[in-house]
This record gives structure tokens, sequence and C-alpha cells, in this order.
């Protein structure tokens, strides 16, 4: 068990530009989260998938804000025209299907300049 | 609105001195209460699931407890390794979403 993988784990970028990031859940888990944390605030839900299907999305999660999971296996999500405002660490989490607890990969670190 | 607070932000505490952490929930139709480790420029650590009032569950030094507005973490004689960002997050839904508190930060000095 290799556990939760995440690339990059940091990216920085000028305001404008799109940016994607990855994540690899721990094997033969189906569900896949992602949230986003600012410094001194806990993580915030974004979105999360079972297998492929995207099941919810937050209020957060703004039209420039895409996350997919083909085949039900890795999923990314794709920031487009960047804001500073979307400066944060990105954390992805798996788990095993209904009521199971949350693994989190170590992140993804955005600055946008 | 579904809110998780935890207190106090902060924590100093000298190496062997026992204190609690606090999580006090307003959360509808709460599945499981959650305690998560996060160290500096890391992705949180799960620590433990409570389900209901009365359940408690340990590790090493540390215990939860959970009531039915509160969570407790206690720290038993704790070491400086267990200085960290202690996170606190309530359940829905299947516990698909979680709603985390903002965290208390250990110090534990030596």
């Amino acid at each position: 068990d290799t556990g939760v993988s995440q690339d990059p784990r940091h990216k920085i970028t000028k305001r404008g530009q799109n940016v994607t990031f990855r994540c690899d859940p721990i094997s033969e888990h189906n569900r896949l989260y992602w949230y986003r944390q600012t410094l001194g605030q806990g993580p915030e839900f974004l979105t999360y998938f079972q297998n492929e299907a995207q099941l919810e999305k937050s209020r957060l999660l703004s039209d420039r804000f895409s996350a997919e999971r083909p085949k039900g296996s890795f999923s990314t999500l794709e920031i487009q025209r960047t804001e500073q405002g979307d400066s944060a660490m990105y954390l992805c989490a798996s788990s095993l299907a209904i009521g199971g607890e949350q693994y989190f990969g170590p992140g993804t670190r955005l600055t946008v300049t | 609105e579904d809110q998780v607070t935890q207190s106090p932000e902060a924590l100093r505490l000298q190496e062997g001195e026992s204190s609690s952490l606090n999580c006090s929930y307003t959360v509808s139709g709460l599945r499981g209460l959650f305690w998560y480790r996060q160290d500096p420029g890391k992705g949180p650590e799960f620590l433990f699931t409570l389900y209901s009032a009365g359940e408690e569950k340990e590790k090493e030094r540390l215990k939860a407890t959970l009531t039915k507005k509160e969570s407790f973490l206690h720290i038993t004689a704790p070491k400086p390794e267990d200085s960290a960002t202690y996170l606190c997050a309530g359940g829905t839904g299947a516990n698909s979403k979680l709603t985390f508190g903002k965290g208390i930060t250990l110090s534990v000095r030596p």
C-alpha cells in the first residue's frame, strides 16, 4: 500500500494560466475526494467521485474548476485562468466505499503570482 | 450551515503535561466525527473515527471521546513528537463530505 500520491507537489504559475493536478488514490479505494486548504484553515471540501462518477460538487468549485476521474482510477483537477485567490494547498483523499475514513495525500501547493 | 469549532487555537505544553483539545460541532445528519493530525507542509493523517455518543478510542498517548455536541482529544504525557496541528471533522452523507474545523496547533516543549 503506497498511499495516496499527488503530482506535482508544488506549482508556481502566473495569473491567467491554466494548471492541472493529478491524484492517484490507494488501490481498490473507489471513492476519491478533493479539498482545498489555505493557511490557518482546515481543508474545505471541493468535490468527490465514486468510481468515475462525480457525485457532489461544492459551491466553492467555480466554473473555472473541473475535475475528472476517467475509468475510476486517478483523478485530475484543472483550474483555468488562475487567480491569486486560488493560491492554496490542494489535497486529495481516498476511501473504501460508504463510511470509510478518508486517507489524504501530501497535497499540491499552488502559488499564483 | 454545518459548523465545526475547535479550541483553543493554539496550545503550548511542557513534555509530560496532559491536556485536552476540544471540538464542538453543529452538523446536521452527522455520520461520524473524525480526528486527523497534520504536520507542516503535509496532508492530514487519519487518527480516529467516532460514530456515537459515549464512544471512546485510544492510540498510544491519544484518546478521543464523543458526546452529542462535542468531541475531546485527550493527550496524556505528551512528547515533543506530538507537536502538530490536530484537525476535527464532521462527516455527513455516508461521510462523503467532511466539514473541518480550523485545527489546534499543539506545541510540546522538552
